[in-house]
C-alpha cells in the first residue's frame, strides 16, 4: 500500500533560518505529491504540489521537488519567519478505482523564533 | 478555491451519545471525504461520500459508527455513533477542486469525549 514518511519533530529554527523538512513516499503508481500546511487553531491548507517526477512545487518562499529516483518531496524555505511557524503534512495522492486517494504523513511541527 | 464551513466547531460530548457534524460548500462537487486526525498523529481518510450513493469506508471504519449522509451537491454529514473517548480527534471534510487529485479541507470540527 501507500504510505509517507516525515522527518520526526518538532524542528524549532530560529527567525532567517534555512529550513528542510525530508518527505519520502512508498507506491504502486504515479503519485502526485503535496505539502499541507496547518497553522495553529486553523484548517489544512495546501501549500504547493508536484504531479511528475522532477516536478517543482513553490509557493510563499517554499518549494519541494518530486524526486522519482529516492521517492522523495523535501519541502524547503530558505529563510524562515516567526508566522511559518505550523504543522507541516506531506502527502500523496493516487488512483483508487474512481477515486483519488490522500495518504498523509504524520507531521512536522516547525517552530520558529524571533 | 472551495469555501468549506463546518459544523460545529468545537464540542464536548458524553460518552454513549452521538454527534453529527455538518459540511457545507459553496459550490457543486461530486465527492466530498472525511478524515479523523487524533491528537498527534496525522490525517486518516474515514469515507468518500458520493450523491445519489452509499458512501464508501476506509478499512477500520464502518457505517454502524460513522454514518453518512449527502443529499446533495454542496452538503454532507457525518456522525460519529456511541462515542467513547478514543473518539476524541478532529474531524475534517475535503472535496477535491483544481484538479480531483487536490483537495481543499474544512476548518474541523474538534471534539472531546469524556
Amino acid at each position: 500500500g501507500n504510505s509517507v514518511t516525515q522527518m520526526e519533530g518538532p524542528v524549532t529554527l530560529s527567525e532567517e533560518a534555512f529550513l528542510t523538512i525530508n518527505c519520502t513516499y512508498t507506491a504502486t503508481g504515479y503519485p502526485s505529491l503535496f505539502w499541507y500546511v496547518q497553522y495553529p487553531g486553523e484548517g489544512l491548507q495546501l501549500l504547493l504540489k508536484a504531479t511528475k517526477a522532477d516536478d517543482k512545487g513553490s509557493n510563499k518562499g517554499f518549494e519541494a521537488t518530486y524526486r522519482k529516483e529516492t521517492t522523495s518531496f523535501h519541502l524547503e524555505k530558505g529563510s524562515v519567519q516567526v508566522s511559518d511557524s505550523a504543522v507541516y503534512f506531506c502527502a500523496l495522492s493516487d488512483r483508487a478505482g474512481s477515486n483519488y486517494k490522500l495518504t498523509f504523513g504524520k507531521g512536522t511541527l516547525l517552530t520558529v523564533n524571533p | 478555491s472551495a469555501v468549506i464551513s463546518q459544523k460545529p466547531s468545537r464540542d464536548i460530548c458524553q460518552r454513549g451519545t452521538s454527534l453529527t457534524i455538518q459540511c457545507q460548500v459553496d459550490s457543486q462537487v461530486t465527492m466530498m471525504f472525511w478524515y479523523r486526525q487524533q491528537p498527534g498523529q496525522s490525517l486518516t481518510l474515514i469515507a468518500t461520500a458520493n450523491q445519489g450513493s452509499e458512501a464508501t469506508y476506509e478499512s477500520g471504519f464502518v457505517i454502524d459508527k460513522f454514518p453518512i449522509s449527502r443529499p446533495n451537491l454542496t452538503f454532507s454529514t457525518l456522525t460519529v455513533s456511541n462515542m467513547s473517548p478514543e473518539d476524541s480527534s478532529i474531524y475534517l471534510c475535503s472535496v477535491p477542486a483544481g484538479g480531483v487529485e487536490t483537495q481543499y479541507f474544512g476548518p474541523g470540527t474538534r471534539l472531546l469525549v469524556l
